[in-house]
């Protein structure tokens, strides 16, 4: 049973405009949560993380908003790029204990 | 500054083999976790080690055995290859102590066991 689900296996999107990448988690003990960005065989970097302490978080060209009610945050790149194509994972940590719960993961495609 | 080391960067089995996959990590960080990567199951915990001379089981540990000797080092064993196994493997460490604090990834470790 998926703790964190990505349920959009793939987005694609023109440079530009605005690529909104969305995560839902069912764990109410998750407080920590993060976005890491997959190259083709290349190890996960991270993007951007989010406390649940707070609804959003920017830096640069991406936000990070947590809707803890909904239990459900999304990844919000303006403008998109080519450079922006890759895989997206979403994670998240419980609280006291740092073991990353990852998603499936969006292919995202930015097309010129 | 090398971060978050694996190898091999590649390896092919024969169903049977055994193999060690070595992690090293020069940021002095505690925890340590392997997880494997296959395609649309995102990555999976297999094991993971809150520090040195610790390990602890992942979602996904069958098949696998890790040791943590040393605080730089997490290895992860697999003891009779099976084609089930061919995976993208990948190491991380962090340090969890740190505010706003995220794990540092390996390159992976292309796994086929034929």
């Amino acid at each position: 049973d998926q703790q964190v689900k990505q349920n959009s296996p793939s987005l694609s999107v023109q440079e530009g405009r605005i690529s909104i990448l969305n995560c839902d988690y069912t764990n109410s003990m998750f407080d920590y949560f993060l976005w890491y960005k997959k190259y083709p065989a290349e190890g996960p970097t991270f993007l951007i993380s989010i406390s649940s302490i707070k609804d959003k978080n920017e830096d640069g060209r991406f936000t990070v908003f947590l809707n803890k009610s909904a239990k459900h945050l999304s990844l919000h790149i303006v403008p998109s790029q080519p450079g922006d194509s890759a895989v997206y994972f979403c994670a998240a940590v419980p609280g006291g204990s740092y073991i990353p719960t990852f998603g499936r993961g969006t292919s995202l495609i930015v097309h010129p | 500054n090398a971060g978050v080391t694996q190898t091999p960067k590649f390896r092919v089995l024969k169903t049977g083999q055994s193999m060690t996959l070595l992690c090293a990590q020069d940021m002095n960080h505690e925890y340590m976790y392997w997880y494997r990567q296959d395609p649309g199951m995102g990555l999976r915990l297999i094991h993971y080690s809150v520090g040195e001379g610790t390990t602890a089981k992942g979602e996904v540990p069958d098949g696998y055995n890790v040791s943590r000797l040393k605080k730089q080092n997490f290895l992860l064993g697999l003891e009779s290859a099976a084609p089930s196994q061919t995976s993208v493997y990948f190491c991380a460490s962090v340090n969890p102590d740190r505010v706003n604090t995220e794990a540092f990834f390996g390159q992976g470790t292309r796994l086929t066991v034929v």
